[in-house]
C-alpha cells in the first residue's frame, strides 16, 4: 500500500468539459506530485507541491491546474478537456528515504 | 540536457533465463536512481533504488541493479526470470535534489515465454 488514494479510477469526458482528479495521502509527507503516462513516453511530471499552499510546474503543465489546500490532499483540475489529455494520471508522494510512492492511477478518456 | 534512456522497448525471455534491462542517463553528477515495475492496469511499484555507497543494490522479487558511474548506467538484472515478472519496467532518475521529482525512461516491456 503506497498510502496514496486517487479518485476517480476511470472517467470519460467530452471535449471542453472540466473535471478534477482527487488525490489524498494517508501519511504526513510534504511533497506530492502529479504525473501523466502515455504509451512510449514513460511518466512525465505535470505539477509538484513541496508543501501545503505551494505548487510548481513540471514538464507538461499546460491545460492543468492544481490545488494543495492541506497537507493531505493534492488535486489536479482540467478546466477545458482536450483529446490530447487522454492519458493515465498518477498521483504520488515522497516518503522516507527519498522514495516516491505512486497511487494506482486514474484512466481519463477525452472524446 | 538531463535525460533517461531505456534503449529496449520490448524484451522477450524464456522462463528461467537471466535478464538484464538497460538504463542510461545524461547528467553531470550522480543522481538518485530507481527502478519501478508496472503490471497491466496497475500503479508503479518500487523495485530498488541507489543513492550512494555500494554500487550493486538488491531489491525486491530477486532483482538487483548495478550503478556504473563511468557508463552513466543503472542496469537491472535478475538471474532467473519467472512468468510473473512479465510487466513493464521503468528506470527513473531524480536529477533535481530540491524537488526530488523523477524523470522516467520510456519503459521496457518484458514478455516471458514458458
Amino acid at each position: 500500500n503506497a498510502g496514496v488514494t486517487q479518485t476517480p479510477k476511470f472517467q470519460v469526458l467530452k471535449t471542453g468539459q472540466s473535471m478534477t482528479l482527487q488525490c489524498a495521502q494517508d501519511m504526513n509527507h510534504n511533497s506530492m506530485y502529479w504525473y501523466r503516462q502515455d504509451p512510449g513516453m514513460g511518466l512525465r511530471l505535470i505539477y509538484y507541491s513541496a508543501s501545503e499552499g505551494t505548487t510548481d510546474k513540471g514538464e507538461v503543465p499546460n491545460g492543468y491546474n492544481v490545488s494543495r489546500l492541506n497537507k493531505r490532499e493534492f488535486s489536479l483540475r482540467l478546466e477545458s478537456a482536450a483529446p490530447s489529455q487522454t492519458s493515465v494520471y498518477f498521483c504520488a508522494r515522497r516518503g522516507g528515504g527519498n522514495t516516491i510512492y505512486f497511487g494506482e492511477g486514474s484512466w481519463l478518456t477525452v472524446v | 540536457a538531463q535525460s533517461v534512456t531505456q534503449p529496449d522497448i520490448h524484451i522477450t525471455v524464456s522462463e528461467g533465463a537471466s535478464l538484464e534491462l538497460r538504463c542510461n542517463y545524461s547528467y553531470g553528477a550522480t543522481p538518485y536512481l530507481f527502478w519501478y515495475v508496472q503490471s497491466p492496469g496497475q500503479g508503479l511499484q518500487l523495485l530498488l533504488k541507489y543513492f550512494s555507497g555500494d554500487t550493486l543494490v538488491q531489491g525486491i522479487k530477486g532483482f538487483e541493479a548495478e550503478f556504473k558511474r563511468s557508463q552513466s548506467s543503472f542496469n537491472l538484472r535478475k538471474p532467473s526470470v519467472h512468468w510473473s515478472d512479465a510487466a513493464e519496467y521503468f528506470c527513473a532518475v531524480a536529477f533535481d535534489t530540491g524537488r526530488r521529482a523523477l524523470t522516467f525512461g520510456s519503459g521496457t516491456r518484458l514478455q516471458v515465454q514458458p
